[in-house]
């Protein structure tokens, strides 16, 4: 099975510009995570959805970050304006609730520099 | 809110040594509480964890770690430190809903 797949893997941009992250969850996971991981701060939970329902946004920096879950097999976290200090590595995570383990899989993760 | 604590940024252990990654928590009602591995340029992949039941966890690679209730600790070990066990260790507590929150990491490096 496929596991959580992220694009792009790698972004560099100039500050100002849009970006935008992708994420596909594991086939059949209903709940979906964004955490954005930097030396300083360690990892930090962005959003979450379930069932494609975004449950808890308050750890979205500002305005300028996004998130949305069209559809169960995609979702889209997109900043605009992206900032220098938005750089980071940003990682979704899905799991399944209903055999709910505590286990969140993981993708690779969307390493972002903003110049 | 939930959180957990990681004392050490780092943890030097030679080859074959017993090791322990330190964890705390601070939660309100019963901790649900996790350790997740996390290998250079990779996601972080699920190792242990407790829910309720025996205080000594068995997970993946080796790893254990003991709940401790009257200490608040969660402690990560192996019995013998391999060179591949060298990695990003990350404890873990259910926050809202499903989601969880992390601590800050603890690098682990193992000698030959």
């Amino acid at each position: 099975d496929a596991g959580v797949i992220q694009s792009p893997r790698h972004e560099v941009t100039e500050m100002g510009q849009e970006v935008t992250l992708r994420c596909k969850p594991i086939s059949g996971h209903d709940y979906l995570f964004w955490y954005r991981q930097t030396m300083m701060r360690g990892l930090e939970l962005l959003i979450y959805f379930n069932n494609n329902v975004p449950i808890d946004d308050s750890g979205m920096p500002e305005d300028r970050f996004s998130a949305k879950m069209p559809n169960a097999s995609f979702s889209t976290l997109k900043i605009q304006p992206s900032e220098p200090r938005d750089s980071a590595v940003y990682f979704c995570a899905s799991s399944l609730a209903g055999a709910w383990t505590g286990e969140l899989f993981f993708g690779e993760g969307s390493r972002l520099t903003v110049l | 809110a939930q959180s957990v604590a990681q004392p050490e940024d780092q943890v030097n252990v030679a080859e074959g040594n017993p090791l322990t990654v330190k964890c705390t928590y601070s939660v309100s009602g019963n901790p649900y509480l996790f350790w997740y591995v996390q290998y250079p340029n990779r996601g972080l992949q699920f190792l242990l964890k407790y829910i309720t039941g025996d205080n000594l966890v068995k997970g993946s690679y080796g790893f254990e770690a003991e709940f401790n209730k009257s200490q608040t600790s969660f402690h990560l070990k192996k019995p013998s430190a391999l060179v591949s066990d060298s990695a990003l260790y990350f404890c873990a507590v259910r926050a809202s809903g499903y989601a969880l929150n992390f601590g800050k990491g603890t690098s682990l490096l193992v000698t030959p």
